[in-house]
């Protein structure tokens, strides 16, 4: 399985919405409601903020939500805040009980 | 609160073996509720799944890797590890260890803080 397409970077102001989008086939993506998204801050480790396209975890704000259309998922965040900034990596559970990941995206609060 | 540590050289030379511990608190590798695995990142990079393993010992691993990957796990130490074989300099990568939640939320939900390991003579 090829990695999981995600964009580079994006960026956005204190208070608009962006959405990460996450391109994969139908072997992850496509085929599976198992998509999650993770947020890593320099230095520290991933943590999980959508597991299965669109659940949150507890203690995950609601201004993340996650959504899947064919082999494309998208994690969106409003009300962006100055903590927002961060890498974003999507993950997908496969055909073959592998788990596969973006490339991870950037994003940038201007 | 769980908590996941790898350990392990941060140095290894080309074509030797990479070995990292993760060891694990606050939960028991035993339980039988999570898979147990392995990422890595090389610099500048996404994350790329090294690998898994059950309590049992079944390991699953990624077709990239798989000749020269071995996970194994050590219950009583309640630990789990890596090996990887003949390595190069583009294995040089951070490696985390983390938790899969595979049969409930279908997420990592735990992960280490991660290790750098540098390919390097």
């Amino acid at each position: 399985h090829s990695a999981l397409t995600q964009p580079a970077s994006v960026s956005g102001s204190p208070g608009q919405s962006i959405t990460i989008s996450c391109t994969g086939t139908n072997s992850d993506v496509g085929g599976y409601n198992y998509v999650s998204w993770y947020q890593r801050h320099p230095g520290e480790a991933p943590k999980v903020i959508i597991y299965e396209v669109s659940s949150r975890p507890s203690g995950i704000s609601n201004r993340f939500s996650g959504s899947k259309s064919g082999n494309t998922a998208s994690l969106t965040i409003s009300g962006l805040q100055a903590e927002d900034e961060a890498d974003y990596y999507c993950g997908s559970y496969t055909s073959d009980s592998t788990l596969v990941f973006g490339g991870g995206t950037k994003l940038t609060v201007l | 609160q769980v908590q996941l540590q790898e350990s392990g050289p941060g140095l290894v030379k080309p074509s030797q073996t990479l070995s990292l511990t993760c060891t694990v608190s606050g939960d028991s590798i035993s339980s039988g509720h999570y898979y147990w695995i392995w990422i890595r990142q090389p610099a500048g990079k996404g994350l790329e799944w090294i690998g898994r393993i059950y309590f049992g010992g079944s390991t699953n691993y990624n077709p990239s890797l798989k000749s020269r990957v071995t996970i194994s796990v050590d219950r009583s130490k309640n630990q789990f590890s890596l090996n990887l074989r003949s390595v190069t300099p583009a294995d040089t990568a951070v490696y985390y260890c983390a938790r899969d939640d595979f049969w409930n939320k279908r997420s990592l939900d735990v992960w280490g803080k991660g290790t750098t390991v540098t390919v390097s003579s």
